[in-house]
């Protein structure tokens, strides 16, 4: 069965910074490109980046750009979203998801980026 | 940036009646059109991908259909479980976008 499974949000202060990491099993990790994707409170649904297998290629939203890290280790089926000078337009839940189809999610993190 | 317009916001409607949403993207994207179901505190569930090809373990009373600009996710005969937020995505090309959500409530 596949799982992801996010970690590592919460309350922090705008300007700080913030590491996800989204476990995965019950598939081959390093044979699928990931992304992340976030919704703020009672919006919709956002694409923030998309990684290769290998980690060699990566793409942001411009919002995110310059900010924000996606990478993976795939000895560890890990993948990771590092945000750096966050915002208070970042607080939303992200969730990881398999990319290729973005047929599985996992349950989300929120993070809250406020004083 | 690809726009995704999606109807109607809101709908509502019956057991049993058969239901549209509609997609329409701001420019082509093929195939590249998948369709999510949303429940309140839950991930979006993958109901179709590449607008007409049903994921696995989703009943056959959802499908979808079109290519170019406009798609459509149908429900046959809505249940009681399907109330829920539905969203379109295009992953034709990044950033990828999606619809802003259609709430469907039974009536």
């Amino acid at each position: 069965e596949v799982q992801l499974v996010e970690s590592g949000g919460g309350l922090v202060q705008p300007g700080r910074s913030m590491k996800l990491s989204c476990a995965a099993s019950g598939f081959t990790f390093s044979s699928f490109p990931m992304a992340w994707v976030r919704q703020a409170p009672t919006k919709g649904l956002e694409w923030v980046a998309t990684i290769s297998t290998s980690g060699g290629s990566t793409y942001y939203r411009d919002s995110v750009k310059g900010r924000f890290t996606i990478s993976r280790d795939n000895a560890k089926s890990t993948l990771y979203l590092q945000m750096n000078s966050l915002r208070s337009e970042d607080t939303a839940t992200y969730y990881c998801t398999r990319e290729g189809r973005l047929d599985y999610w996992g349950q989300g993190v929120m993070v809250t980026v406020s004083s | 940036d690809i726009q995704m317009t999606q109807s109607p916001s809101f709908l509502s409607a019956s057991v049993g009646d058969r239901v549209t949403i509609n997609c329409k993207a701001s420019q082509n994207i093929n195939r590249y059109l998948n369709w999510y179901q949303q429940k309140l505190g839950e991930a979006p569930k993958l109901l179709i991908y590449n607008a007409n090809s049903l994921q696995t373990g989703i009943p056959s009373r959802f499908s979808g259909s079109g290519s170019g600009t406009d798609f459509t996710l149908t429900i046959s005969s809505l249940q009681p479980e399907d109330v829920a937020t539905y969203f379109c995505l295009q992953h034709n090309s990044w950033p990828y976008t999606f619809g802003a959500g259609t709430k469907l409530e039974l009536k």
